[in-house]
């Protein structure tokens, strides 16, 4: 069985800061993981993925994710924090062996002060 | 938008009653997912369908049910319900049914139950 663990529920950075949001996950085959963004009454909106191509994965929005099968990890990063980012983020794994089935982690929410 | 509807954006029903959900796929897109978001589940995988038939099944109740129609749309019914089913319900859809597949979410249904 697979799982993600988002490490902090909440994530306040400064305007123009690094954000980092930390993803662990946990599967018995090699997954396949996704980052994703919840904006307030909206529905979840795909940031980037990663399937086993590039370790360092490219997103919208000027998101990109390393994929470190050492540290079991999967860390989203944004060099500069824009206020528009403000919003919750969802880490999802989902096994590679042809089972769809997306495992959410409890989510972080990120604020971003002026 | 990602292509994906949800109807109705709001139910507000009492306990006991039956409910239906509809989503419309993305055109193109064969498979729907349908998922539900609370606040002490967190984003929970309900149930798959793919080209009408069901392809996996995640903690979904068996007071709940759902089926895909052959215009692909899906509908999610939820029956005997109690407070604890006040949700967010999320519809995704996908092209295949592959684990590297984006799946595209819809805009949800809130469901309070009274």
């Amino acid at each position: 069985a697979q799982s993600v663990t988002q490490l902090g529920s909440h994530v306040s950075v400064s305007e123009g800061a690094l954000v980092l949001l930390r993803c662990n996950y946990s599967s018995s085959v090699p997954p396949y993981l996704f980052w994703y963004v919840q904006y307030p009454n909206q529905g979840l909106q795909l940031l980037l993925k990663y399937t086993s191509a590039a370790t360092l994965v490219k997103g919208i929005n000027g998101f990109e994710a390393e994929f470190k099968k050492s540290e079991t990890s999967f860390h989203l990063t944004k060099p500069s924090a824009h206020m528009s980012d403000a919003a919750e983020y969802f880490c999802a794994v989902s096994p590679s062996g042809g089972n769809e089935k997306l495992t959410f982690g409890t989510g972080t929410r990120l604020t971003i002060i002026p | 938008d990602s292509g994906v509807t949800q109807t109705p954006k709001h139910l507000i029903t009492a306990t006991g009653q039956r409910v239906t959900l509809r989503c419309s796929p993305r055109s193109g897109d064969l498979s729907v997912y349908w998922y539900q978001q609370s606040l002490d589940q967190g984003l929970q995988f309900l149930i798959q369908y793919y080209n009408g038939e069901e392809r996996a099944k995640g903690n979904i109740l068996e007071r709940f049910s759902a089926q895909q129609f052959p215009d692909l749309h899906s509908e999610l019914n939820l029956s005997s319900l109690e407070l604890g089913d006040s949700a967010l319900y999320f519809c995704a859809s996908s092209q295949d049914w592959t684990s590297s597949d984006t799946q595209y979410f819809g805009p949800g249904t809130r469901l309070t139950v009274l």
